[in-house]
């Protein structure tokens, strides 16, 4: 079983909707969670970050940790044909000594105009 | 402020041959982590390298090396080369303080070996 699991997709929404993505994870040391948005032949792109649990929210995105529950979301609102990209989440341990990030494999949205 | 630089962006290279590829990191960081990224596996891990010394590594055969120099810059190279090689190398930079954990990325290096 992977340590970070991450549906797929394809997602397809219309324009202005709201998207929610999501990933589960099983390592307890985990404590950095991050979202990265990836455009095709492009390297990922740091959208948020959050240290431990929480909530954070920049512009129309919100993150959010449950690490009671071991789980991670990133909410999209007001989406536009723009937001169409793979959304990748990755966590890093703090305090092992371990900075490594471990991935999702990844979630393909496409916002419909 | 400049982002993660990596050159080439395209490599193509032949079964057995030997490849080098480049990373400069963004200015002030002093960590770079290389990663490979293929359809079947996703994003992985290859090693970290801060002040020179590589700090942490994954799970990746000996024919992937890397190192840093005085300048935070970093190369990664692969020798020996296999067709299952042929992926997107991507180098991140972190800060020296702070969130040490936040990783920036670059494009990436797209190797194609045949």
């Amino acid at each position: 079983q992977k340590e970070v699991e991450q549906d797929p997709g394809p997602l397809s929404v219309p324009e202005g909707a709201i998207v929610s993505l999501n990933c589960t994870y099983s390592n307890s040391a985990f404590q950095y969670f991050m979202w990265y948005r990836q455009y095709s032949r492009k390297g990922p792109e740091l959208l948020m970050y959050t240290y431990s649990s929480g909530n954070k929210e920049d512009g129309r995105f919100t993150a959010q940790v449950d690490k009671s529950s071991k789980y991670i979301s990133l909410f999209i609102r007001d989406s536009q044909p723009s937001d169409s990209a793979t959304y990748l989440c990755a966590m890093s341990e703090w305090g092992t000594g371990r900075r490594a990030l471990t991935f999702g494999s990844g979630t393909r949205l496409q916002v419909q105009p | 402020k400049a982002g993660v630089t990596q050159t080439p962006r395209y490599l193509i290279k032949t079964r057995g041959q030997q490849v080098t590829l480049s990373c400069s990191p963004i200015s002030g960081h002093r960590s770079v982590s290389w990663y490979q990224q293929t359809p079947g596996q996703g994003l992985q891990f290859l090693f970290e390298y801060f002040s020179e010394t590589q700090r942490n590594k994954g799970n990746f055969p000996g024919r992937f090396s890397g190192r840093q120099f005085s300048n935070s810059r970093s190369e990664m190279n692969v020798s020996t080369l296999e067709l299952g090689d042929s992926a997107l190398y991507l180098c991140a930079s972190s800060p020296s303080r702070g969130d040490e954990n936040i990783q920036y990325f670059g494009a990436g290096t797209r190797l194609s070996v045949l």
